[in-house]
């Protein structure tokens, strides 16, 4: 499968625990994208890679929210002492670096904060 | 403000009826639209796309409208069919940006046999 790839699918955790997300983005695309969308509601903005570098967070990406991308592959989501507000969907996507590029998106992570 | 809306929360339509999707977008300096598909449990799966100086582009079964006088931007599914049920968002993507995408809240469209 050569799509943009999440891990896990679902995760359930306490509140106050710490969850780690995985994108694995298409191999050749240089632009990463997280996302969040709760129910009801489309993908909102999270926070944006080129390559390596971490080039826009949104407001909604609060200190306990952390996102890399080391190596200009992978990327990963902290989310830290996880709130029963962060529970949603975590939707990563990649795209070339060409403008108007079709961004792919993966099947995202469903959190569920207990 | 800025916002990429959608008008109808739900659309119901006959299978083989044609259906419209409608979108108002409130920035005129957005220059590019794409319509998204997300089924169930699933990523946003790309339709179409069009860019601010196009009103009409066709793909398969597909067809987005673009009105940009009174900022409406629509898509329409030819012989709906079963498989077309799910959430429909647009979406809004300016050139020379970063390439995020501001979606609107979506359109559930649900195809009766």
């Amino acid at each position: 499968d050569t799509g943009v790839s999440q891990d896990p699918r679902h995760k359930i955790t306490k509140r106050g625990q710490n969850v780690t997300f995985r994108c694995d983005p298409i191999s050749e695309h240089n632009r990463l994208y997280w996302y969040r969308q709760t129910l009801g509601q489309g993908p909102e903005f999270l926070t944006y890679f080129q390559n390596e570098a971490q080039l826009e967070k949104s407001r909604l990406l609060s200190d306990r929210f952390s996102a890399e991308r080391p190596k200009g592959s992978f990327s990963t989501l902290e989310i830290q002492r996880t709130e029963q507000g962060d529970s949603a969907m975590y939707l990563c996507a990649s795209s070339l670096l060409q403008e108007e590029s079709e961004a792919f998106f993966g099947q995202g992570t469903r959190l569920t904060v207990v | 403000g800025e916002s990429v809306g959608l008008h109808l929360p739900t659309l119901s339509v006959q299978e083989g009826d044609n259906s419209i999707i409608n979108c108002a977008y409130s920035n005129s300096a957005s220059d590019y639209f794409i319509w998204y598909k997300q089924e169930s449990g699933k990523g946003p799966q790309f339709i179409i796309d069009i860019r601010s100086n196009m009103d009409k582009r066709q793909g398969q079964r597909v067809t987005v409208l673009l009105n940009k006088t009174v900022k409406h931007l629509s898509l329409q599914i030819a012989a709906t069919q079963p498989g077309d049920s799910a959430v429909y968002f647009c979406a809004e993507n300016r050139v020379g940006n970063t390439g995020k995408l501001i979606f609107g809240q979506g359109t559930t469209l649900q195809v009766k046999p």
